[in-house]
């Protein structure tokens, strides 16, 4: 079983300060991470993710994550942020796909950024 | 653009009635999904398909079944819709660069 936990459902920035959306996981193999976005009304856009190797990820905008499996974490961290950076983000985990068998994707219950001047 | 397309875009329908969700895919992808999201929950399964005619369950699929009768076609119906289906809808397929997501079916079930 698999399981990812978003805290803080909303979070709030000035512009140009550090984006900090915390994810955790739990799985029982190990996992590959994601995080998605969700501008309003659109469907989910692919930001980075991490599968094997490099355990810091850089994604699009300027998006990075960090894979710490003894703190069982991926959070999601932006230097400085920008007023198009408000959106939904949705942290999720999928389980390394067995012979004949489908990879489901698990995710939270999503951060929703607030970007204020 | 992977090409998965989802119809209709919007749909409104009455308590009681079926209901049929269309995701379509033009990469020959073996692995398709569909989601359902609600405020509060992100996105949860209903069901999933690993090929032609072989299908499993979510962890949301009450009330919901699904058919693959083709590689490119997977369709999610409601059999009778009810007020807590109201939802959108997403379908994903899974390939080489990861999971890929449709632009949503609105469903308001009145």
């Amino acid at each position: 079983a698999q399981s990812v936990t978003q805290l803080g459902s909303h979070v709030s920035v000035s512009e140009g300060a550090l984006v900090l959306l915390r994810c955790n996981y739990s799985s029982s193999v190990p996992p590959y991470l994601f995080w998605y976005v969700q501008y309003p009304n659109q469907g989910l856009q692919l930001l980075l993710k991490y599968t094997t190797g490099a355990t810091l990820v850089k994604g699009i905008n300027g998006f990075e994550a960090e894979f710490k499996k003894s703190e069982t974490s991926f959070h999601l961290t932006k230097p400085s942020a920008h007023m198009s950076d408000a959106a939904e983000y949705f942290c999720a985990v999928s389980d390394r796909r067995g012979t004949g068998t489908a990879s489901k994707l698990t995710f939270g219950t999503g951060t929703r950024l607030q970007v204020t001047l | 653009d992977a090409g998965i397309t989802q119809s209709p875009r919007h749909k409104v329908t009455e308590t009681g009635t079926p209901v049929t969700l269309r995701c379509h895919q033009t990469e020959n992808h073996r692995y398709m999904y569909w989601y359902r999201q609600d405020p509060g929950h992100g996105l949860r399964l209903i069901h999933y398909s690993y090929g032609v005619k072989d299908t499993d369950k979510g962890e949301v699929s009450d009330g919901y079944s699904v058919s693959r009768s083709k590689t490119e076609d997977f369709l999610l119906t409601l059999e009778s819709a009810t007020s807590s289906q109201t939802s959108v809808y997403f379908c994903a397929i899974f390939g080489a660069f990861g999971y890929t997501f449709g632009s949503g079916t609105r469903l308001t079930v009145v």
